[in-house]
């Protein structure tokens, strides 16, 4: 899982709250990403980061936001308005160089619905 | 949205025979990748290859792109149960922004029975 860790491993969400998930490197990667993984399925972009204080819309952001404060940093929250958000959620980040494009993984968080 | 199809979606096979994996794709590529994910984990990045590439190998790994018929093959020789796990392709768009924006597979389940 390299140098990415994401907490907690496990979460569990009542309905009409916030969670965040946290997701922290030490690779000094300038980009970071959110992934939702469902059963069976590959990966779906949620959001992503490609500087500090700067973050882009990926394929699935409704009901999602995130915050890039510190380059080691990249917080997920699942809002209220993310009605069916049980998934396993994945970071990644990647560095610059001829390494820019490959993606380093944390262990991933699995949220459920109580 | 799924850019890459893989096929098939699930493989079992005998310790020391070679897996085939192949994946499909719609637009230009600048390179694809393929990662390993064991079950309820983080995904590894196995190997690269950039569209100008039509082969590469990485120990056990062979992987080829044919970028006529936007497709790509993964290669595992003499399989061992410990690369039981699930494998996706990953392409990054040609034209695309500086940090690589991976767009995911479905996957397949590698089965490696001892």
């Amino acid at each position: 899982d390299g140098g990415i860790t994401q907490s907690p491993k496990y979460l569990f969400r009542k309905e009409g709250q916030n969670v965040t998930l946290s997701c922290e490197q030490n690779l000094n990667h300038d980009a970071m990403y959110w992934y939702r993984q469902d059963p069976g399925q590959g990966l779906r972009l949620i959001y992503y980061s490609q500087i500090v204080n700067d973050f882009q819309k990926g394929d699935i952001a409704e009901g999602y936001s995130v915050s890039r404060e510190k380059k080691e940093s990249f917080p997920l929250t699942v809002t209220s308005a993310q009605k069916n958000p049980t998934a396993f959620y994945l970071c990644a980040s990647a560095g610059g160089g001829v390494a820019k494009n490959i993606q380093y993984f944390g262990a991933g968080t699995r949220l459920s619905v109580l | 949205s799924q850019q890459g199809e893989e096929d098939p979606q699930a493989l079992s096979i005998q310790e020391g025979e070679n897996a085939t994996m192949n994946c499909s794709y719609k637009t230009s590529i600048n390179n694809l990748q393929w990662y390993r994910q064991n079950s309820g984990r983080g995904l590894v990045h196995l190997i690269l290859i950039r569209s100008n590439e039509r082969e590469k190998h990485s120990g056990r790994l062979r992987v080829t792109l044919d970028t006529s018929k936007k497709s790509s093959s993964l290669l595992i020789t003499a399989s061992r149960a410990a690369d039981t796990a699930s494998y996706f392709c990953a392409t990054v768009n040609a034209g695309g922004t500086s940090y690589g924006k991976l767009t995911f597979g479905q996957g397949t389940i590698l089965t490696v029975h001892p």
